[in-house]
């Protein structure tokens, strides 16, 4: 069964305090992996799309990776504007798009 | 390009009535999703359009609910017999073939 964890549950950082996200999959085929941002009783914001091991993508003071197993979101000298919750989520199987989300990841950030 | 909207955003009914939600995705984009998510979760998939045609639903999806997307265009959830279980965000979705995914700000559903 196609299955995403998120590692650590909640994180909290001082401001400047880099740190790194943890998502590990196992999917059958994949076609995409996709990191989204979550603020409180809002939907989920789109932030990368990664399709193979070894791709890269940045924005702003994030950047997330790709290998065979897991994704990591680096955030580099987080501001306290960045706390929210962070999913991560597959694509995988069948071309229909549909997404399955790991638990998510709630990042703290204190001045 | 006004994003994907969903309404109302908040609903609040009591357990046996029935609800339905309205979802009006990016123009352009053919695909639909409606997700559900509760506390501390991430969102679970619920059911999948391409243009008019609903073409996957999960096993969460009970026979109470049910999904439509006329025209291909806007979407409406309908919760019959609503149950204090089905109180959670819904969340919409919109995407062109192979593309990211776009959400709207949910729908806020509590049964009482």
């Amino acid at each position: 069964e196609d299955q995403v964890t998120q590692s650590p549950e909640a994180l909290r950082l001082q401001e400047g305090e880099s740190s790194s996200l943890n998502c590990s999959y196992t999917v059958s085929g994949l076609r995409g992996l996709f990191w989204y941002r979550q603020d409180p009783g809002k939907g989920p914001e789109f932030l990368f799309t990664l399709y193979s091991a070894g791709e890269e993508k940045e924005k702003e003071r994030l950047k997330a990776t790709l290998t065979k197993k897991e994704s990591f979101l680096h955030i580099t000298a987080p501001k306290p504007e960045d706390s929210a919750t962070y999913l991560c989520a597959v694509q995988a199987g069948s071309n229909t798009g549909k997404l399955i989300f790991g638990q998510g990841t709630t990042l703290q950030v204190k001045p | 390009d006004t994003g994907v909207s969903q309404n109302p955003r908040h609903k609040i009914t009591k357990r046996g009535q029935n609800v339905t939600f309205r979802c009006d995705p990016i123009s352009e984009h053919n695909r639909l999703y409606w997700y559900r998510q509760t506390l501390g979760q991430g969102p679970e998939f619920l059911t999948y359009f391409q243009n008019e045609a609903q073409l996957e639903k999960s096993r969460l999806l009970s026979d109470r609910f049910s999904a439509e997307r006329p025209k291909g265009s806007f979407s409406t959830l309908e919760i019959q017999r609503t149950e204090q279980g089905d109180s959670a965000m819904y969340l919409c979705a919109s995407s062109l073939a192979n593309g990211g995914a776009f959400f709207g700000q949910g729908t806020r559903l509590t049964v009482v």
